[in-house]
């Protein structure tokens, strides 16, 4: 497809469990972002990849969450031991680069129960 | 810190009826400015942004924007709402050194038109 794809678009998990999220950024594009959309908080980032430069994982809130990226096309983020206030919807982006403009995903919305 | 504020959380307006959504940021240095709508279930769609150069931007689906350095605004314009302008609407942020796409959003403002 032409767009920024995620998977699953909805994802139900309990407390304590481990969940990855999945984005399909579009082809070319070098830079990549994970954001969170959460009642309590609004749009958070939470990393960024550039290329083969080590990924920016400044907004990451715990040691549970990571995120890689392989062969610098799709990433995956992963939340261990999930918590309740997990609960929010991931957002992916990706860009060829500032001037270029950036696409979002439909984000993957994530319950803990 | 670099913060952004969107001072309305909800507005209601009329179809037809202009509207201006508001936005400031708090920044030492010009960034980069942006206005995002978020439809219900959907992802973010950019609206316009502002890099440099001439402070009035235009964007799609009819929206425009004024940067104005002087109250570090940079407030969303549209001079008639159709009932599809329903949705979420988000200002952001990027300092003009990063060269990323890391924002820092505002908290949004929802828009609700009546027929």
């Amino acid at each position: 497809g032409a767009g920024v794809s995620q998977s699953p678009s909805n994802k139900v998990t309990e407390k304590g469990k481990d969940v990855e999220l999945r984005c399909d950024p579009i082809s070319g594009h070098t830079a990549l972002y994970w954001y969170r959309q959460s009642l309590g908080q609004g749009l958070e980032f939470l990393i960024y990849f550039q290329g083969n430069s080590a990924p920016d994982k400044s907004g990451l809130p715990s040691d549970r969450f990571s995120a890689e990226r392989t062969g610098g096309s799709v990433s995956t983020l992963t939340i261990q031991r999930t918590q309740q206030e997990d609960s929010a919807v991931y957002l992916c982006a990706s860009s060829p680069g500032l001037a270029g403009g950036d696409l979002f995903g439909p984000g993957t919305r994530l319950t803990v129960l | 810190a670099q913060s952004v504020t969107q001072p309305d959380i909800h507005i209601t307006v009329s179809e037809g009826a202009s509207l201006e959504l508001r936005c400031n940021y708090s920044y030492g240095a010009t960034p980069y400015l942006f206005w995002y709508v978020q439809s219900p279930g959907q992802g973010l769609q950019l609206l316009l942004k502002y890099f440099s150069g001439d402070t009035l931007v235009q964007g799609i689906k009819g929206f425009e924007a004024e940067f104005k350095r002087s109250q570090s605004s940079f407030n969303l314009r549209k001079p008639s709402v159709h009932w599809s302008d329903a949705a979420e609407y988000f200002c952001a942020v990027v300092p003009g050194t990063s060269g990323t796409y890391k924002y820092i959003f505002g908290t949004g403002t929802r828009l609700k038109v009546l027929a």
